[in-house]
């Protein structure tokens, strides 16, 4: 089945404290994103990568970063999370020939 | 960044009932997505537009891609409780990297 996996699902973590966010999609796709969710604001994007080790900043990519060292797997990274991080976060791919991407089913971070 | 409006914010129908709503922007979009996200899960892809003036449909669903390029319209005909939900424009730019700008989602909620 095609899908895009993320871990976990749910977390609640202290300030300060680094914490990784796993992304992982099954269907060879050259394209991949996080985006942030928040109440009346939508889907913003923090980092997107267009291919293996390509990767640049989105709308909000401050405090966190991405690694793409390969293809099926795009990891999200705050170093030091803050409470303004508390989110709900997205991982989407998608070909890079279209833009019908395909998300994950979310991670609920807290951040306290 | 760049910015969807998208309007209205939440919508209380009745079931049965015609539902319209829509997005627009003051910059110029190559590609229009409607996404609906149930609650605890990421958005899923209900329709794509590809080329100013495509009017395509999806079931109950019938979306448009505005001549100016700067706005979209999803319309959901005789309403049922499963349509209920949060909805999501999202637009690719012309210019710049693979990225989707989204809107910030109307709130869709049915009474039987």
């Amino acid at each position: 089945e095609a899908q895009v996996t993320q871990n976990p699902r749910y977390l609640i973590t202290v300030t300060g404290k680094k914490l990784t966010v796993t992304c992982s999609q099954n269907m060879n796709h050259e394209y991949m994103s996080w985006y942030r969710q928040d109440p009346g604001l939508g889907l913003r994007q923090i980092y997107y990568s267009m291919n293996v080790e390509v990767t640049d900043k989105g709308d909000v990519p401050e405090g966190y970063k991405v690694s793409r060292k390969e293809k099926r797997n795009f990891p999200l990274i705050l170093e030091s999370p803050s409470p303004n991080q508390t989110s709900l976060y997205f991982c989407a791919s998608s070909t890079g020939e279209n833009t019908e991407a395909f998300f994950g089913q979310g991670t609920r971070l807290t951040v306290v | 960044g760049q910015q969807l409006n998208q309007s209205p914010q939440s919508m209380f129908i009745q079931e049965g009932e015609d539902v319209s709503m829509n997005c627009t922007s003051s910059s110029i979009f190559n590609t229009w997505l409607w996404y609906k996200q149930d609650p605890g899960e990421g958005p899923v892809l209900l329709i794509a537009l590809y080329k100013a003036g495509e009017l395509t449909s999806n079931g109950r669903l019938t979306a448009q891609f505005g001549i100016t390029r700067k706005d979209s319209f999803l319309n959901i005909s005789a309403s049922i409780p499963s349509d209920v939900g949060i909805y999501f424009c999202a637009g690719q730019l012309i210019q710049g990297a693979q990225k989707l700008v989204f809107g910030q989602g109307t709130r869709l909620t049915i009474n039987p």
